[in-house]
């Protein structure tokens, strides 16, 4: 079984804190790792895709990082704001237009 | 762009009965779709893979003669929970793949409560 992991489940922060999170995943049969935010009654919308090892990505207050060969992805939000308060998913793709294998998700609640 | 709409969002439903759940692609064709479905605090777990005009491919341990896909058009998808029961209860989320298999949009889920 090939499981993508990510911690912590759950995440209370106060408002300004910044925070990461952790996505683990199988280094083997690597071809992207996606992130999602996903508000509750709404779609997941897509952050980032990585597909290179070292990859850093940055969309305003979120940046990500990408560890291909030891299998693990960070999700970091600087100053969290309210409305960063979602489930933050991850996601292990194996070939373009393939299936993904998501993990469990962290949920982010950002108190004001 | 790359919009995936779900209906319905929530539906409650007696047991033994069939519910039809629909995603559109609102602005291209979505020549796969995936649907996933995802018990209480469990990641949303792949159940099959549907291409237009042809049968699905179920995952391990999902009843194909259970759960009913059909990807007719290439707008359209459906996945319809065959005499339901309340195991059956849980959160059914479909996506499509998009920018030639680099990008993947979700429509926004469905409750199935089987009562």
């Amino acid at each position: 079984i090939l499981n993508v992991e990510q911690s912590p489940q759950s995440l209370h922060v106060q408002e300004g804190d910044s925070t990461n999170f952790t996505c683990s995943f199988p280094s083997s049969n690597f071809y992207a790792l996606h992130w999602y935010r996903w508000e509750t009654a709404k779609s997941p919308e897509a952050l980032f895709v990585m597909t290179l090892n070292g990859d850093e990505k940055k969309k305003g207050r979120i940046s990500a990082t990408l560890n291909t060969k030891e299998g693990y992805s960070y999700l970091y939000i600087k100053g969290s704001q309210p409305e960063d308060s979602a489930t933050y998913l991850c996601a292990w793709g194996i070939g373009a237009g393939n299936m993904l294998t998501f993990g469990g998700g962290t949920r982010l609640m950002v108190k004001p | 762009g790359a919009v995936v709409s779900q209906h319905p969002s929530r539906v409650i439903c007696k047991s033994g009965t069939s519910v039809k759940i629909e995603c559109r692609s609102l602005d291209f064709q979505a020549t796969t779709m995936f649907w996933y479905r995802q018990f209480p605090k469990q990641s949303l777990m792949l159940m099959a893979t549907s291409n237009e005009g042809s049968k699905a491919t179920y995952e391990q341990g999902v009843e194909k003669d259970k759960f009913l896909i059909n990807h007719a058009s290439l707008t359209l998808s459906t996945l319809t929970v065959t005499s339901a029961h309340p195991e059956d209860s849980s959160f059914y989320i479909c996506s499509a793949s998009f920018i030639q298999g680099k990008g993947y949009t979700f429509g926004s889920g469905t409750r199935l409560t089987v009562v």
